[in-house]
């Protein structure tokens, strides 16, 4: 089956720096994906690595190891509005938009 | 750009009857997809549209079916509800295989 594990909480202080793990099994792996969804809210897309290394999006980073089945979210100078979940999710196919997702990670920003 | 419109936002259904859910993606975007989320199962796939036509089918019972028409537009239905098909029901929408997911604010259906 395919699966993606990542911690269930993480919490952190206001400007500090927090990385969320994702390790995946899956079969047919095209890419991660990384989403924030806050609560009541959509899902928003944040970052996609289809390749091996780091992507950098202003004060979020996505980093991917292939060879480790193993990613990583990076999120810099936390602030109190990135308190939310985030969710990893691994494409599973070339030719379409079907996401498995893992679990989802609670990240809870304190003053 | 307006972006992905889902309605209604809240449903209240009863055991046994059936569901119609309605998605309209973001203008020129040809891909819809429709996700399941609940507290214990998370996110699950459970079907993808590219012009009209379904390119993936998630691990869910031939109760769930859904269509998309010629303008992108899509529906998904839920046929002989059951207790357990209580959740937030998110469609998402995207303009090629390599592009990310753009999600409505989602459907949440309660079965009583």
């Amino acid at each position: 089956g395919q699966s993606l594990e990542q911690p269930s909480e993480v919490t952190a202080v206001e400007g500090a720096i927090v990385q969320i793990n994702c390790t995946y099994q899956t079969s047919g792996f095209y890419g991660l994906s990384w989403y924030q969804q806050h609560d009541g809210g959509a899902p928003t897309f944040l970052s996609y690595n289809a390749l091996d290394g780091l992507e950098e999006t202003g004060r979020f980073s996505s980093f991917l190891s292939r060879s480790d089945s193993y990613g990583y979210l990076l999120l810099q100078e936390l602030q109190m509005k990135d308190s939310a979940s985030y969710f990893c999710a691994a494409r599973l196919d070339n030719a379409g938009n079907m996401l498995t997702f893992g679990g989802g990670t609670r990240l809870m920003v304190k003053p | 750009k307006a972006g992905v419109t889902q309605t209604p936002r809240y449903l209240i259904k009863t055991r046994g009857q059936q569901v119609t859910l309605s998605c309209s993606p973001i203008s020129g975007h040809r891909s819809v997809s429709w996700y399941q989320q609940t507290p214990g199962q998370g996110l699950q796939f459970l079907f993808e549209y590219f012009s009209e036509t379904q390119r993936n089918k998630g691990n869910f019972p031939g109760r769930f079916s859904g269509r998309q028409f010629s303008n992108s537009r899509s529906e998904m239905n839920v046929s002989t509800l059951e207790l357990g098909d209580s959740a937030l029901y998110l469609c998402a929408s995207s303009g090629d295989s390599n592009s990310p997911l753009h999600f409505g604010n989602g459907t949440r259906l309660t079965v009583t």
